[in-house]
């Protein structure tokens, strides 16, 4: 059974460009979700997607939005990147049907903006 | 929206001490999760809890969730080096809908000296 995957593992961009982190989801989960960690922070919500649709959102404004793909792999995209977005961001995915299933974490994209 | 409030914000124990730590939630529990992270890398899985009293084991992790205080404890007994990290208790952010969204606390930092 393959695990979560991120890829880039880092990123450096600068103010104002736009990001593309993608993520593929562990075998037999549809379920995938972004979160956005600071530095000594715990993990905040950013989106979920359920069977390619959103599926519930935190409070992140337009900018950062997203895409699922029929294999149910994810992207997060962030536009007009600001030097606040610099993070680790980290994918999580879930089995369907189960209610409470556990989410099951990638390692993360370590996003710096300059 | 839910909080989740964890004490201590960091810790430093010798090697073969005991050690608690609690997560505090502002809102109804539905669900609790206890994650491990290493620094700057992606979250590991520890155990979910659901039900009030409840309390699961794994090696020397030990995680109860008392509902009436909106409180879980995470206890390790005779702490190793391996056991250092970032210690996240999650919680079910949306307590009916199913929606798997986490709210997270901030962490607390475990260092186990040999």
């Amino acid at each position: 059974e393959t695990g979560v995957t991120q890829s880039p593992t880092h990123l450096i961009k600068t103010r104002g460009q736009q990001v593309t982190l993608r993520c593929s989801s562990q075998s037999g989960h549809n379920t995938v979700s972004w979160y956005q960690q600071a530095l000594g922070q715990g993990p905040q919500f950013i989106f979920q997607y359920y069977r390619e649709e959103e599926n519930g959102r935190g409070n992140f404004p337009p900018r950062f939005s997203g895409l699922q793909f029929p294999n149910y792999s994810s992207e997060l995209n962030v536009n007009a990147l600001e030097l606040d977005d610099s993070a680790l961001y980290l994918c999580a995915s879930s089995s369907p049907g189960a209610w409470r299933e556990t989410q099951y974490f990638g390692p993360g994209t370590r996003l710096l903006v300059l | 929206s839910q909080e989740l409030e964890q004490s201590p914000q960091s810790l430093i124990v010798q090697e073969g001490k005991n050690l608690t730590i609690n997560c505090t939630s502002s809102k109804t529990l539905y669900g609790l999760y206890w994650y491990k992270q290493k620094y700057g890398e992606g979250l590991i899985f520890l155990m979910m809890l659901q039900k009030g009293g409840e309390e699961k084991s794994h090696e020397k992790i030990t995680a109860k969730l008392d509902e009436k205080k909106q409180q879980s404890s995470l206890h390790i007994t005779a702490s190793q080096p391996s056991h250092a990290g970032i210690y996240l208790c999650g919680a079910d952010s949306d307590g009916d809908t199913g929606r798997r969204a986490l709210t997270f606390g901030s962490g607390t930092r475990l260092q186990v000296q040999p």
